[in-house]
């Protein structure tokens, strides 16, 4: 069966630190990957999404980038955070199909102090 | 642009009571329909889809969703809630294009 595997599921940094959170998916193959933002616990944003290896969609610009070095593997990186980069992320991946909903990982939930 | 709204950001139920959350979209073309359910600090987990077919779907936990074209609606329902399914729930909508929309999300509360 398929997992999705995100971590750190906690994580506080300091204004202009540096950020790297990882998801990998376990049980399939070129799965397009995901990741969003929720704010205050609502609606979620759509951050990046990708359809394959080094191929990277931004939906937002932002102060965040994310790679995929490998098929089953998702990155989000900041370089400098600033306080609004505080929230929940999620990543998620579903399988290429317009029919098939989306797997969660359990989330990072990320304070900028 | 595509939409979706839930327009209520609280719904209130008894324990043993139908439970309705709304939700309505608005799309160009044939839309994909989805309900998830998030509990605090989780990821959200996929509950029911609409793709075609019959309106109303059946999905996980006893929930089913009636899709409405005319309404352009999909109300997720259960005849009887539980105090268990107290949590966050998001509508979302995606069409061929293959772009995703959720809604602001419902919070439930069962009481028992």
């Amino acid at each position: 069966s398929q997992t999705i595997h995100q971590w750190p599921a906690t994580l506080v940094q300091p204004v202009g630190s540096p950020l790297s959170l990882e998801c990998t998916v376990e049980g399939t193959s070129n799965p397009n990957l995901y990741w969003y933002r929720q704010a205050a616990g609502r609606g979620l944003q759509l951050l990046f999404y990708s359809v394959g290896i080094g191929q990277i969609s931004s939906e937002v610009p932002q102060n965040l980038s994310a790679s995929r070095p490998q098929d089953r593997q998702f990155i989000l990186s900041s370089k400098k955070l600033l306080l609004s980069d505080s929230g929940f992320y999620l990543c998620a991946w579903r399988p290429p199909g317009q029919g098939n909903g989306y797997t969660f990982g359990s989330g990072t939930r990320l304070t900028v102090v | 642009a595509q939409s979706v709204a839930q327009p209520e950001d609280q719904v209130n139920v008894a324990e043993g009571n139908p439970l309705t959350v709304k939700c309505t979209y608005s799309v160009s073309g044939n839309p994909y329909l989805f309900w998830y359910v998030q509990y605090p600090n989780r990821g959200l987990q996929f509950l029911l889809k609409y793709i075609t077919g019959d309106n109303l779907v059946k999905g996980s936990y006893g929930f089913e969703a009636e899709f409405n074209k005319s309404q352009t609606s999909f109300h997720l329902k259960k005849p009887s809630a539980l105090v268990s399914d107290s949590a966050l729930y998001f509508c979302a909508v995606r069409t061929t294009a293959g772009k995703s929309t959720f809604g602001d999300g419902t919070t439930l509360t069962v009481k028992p």
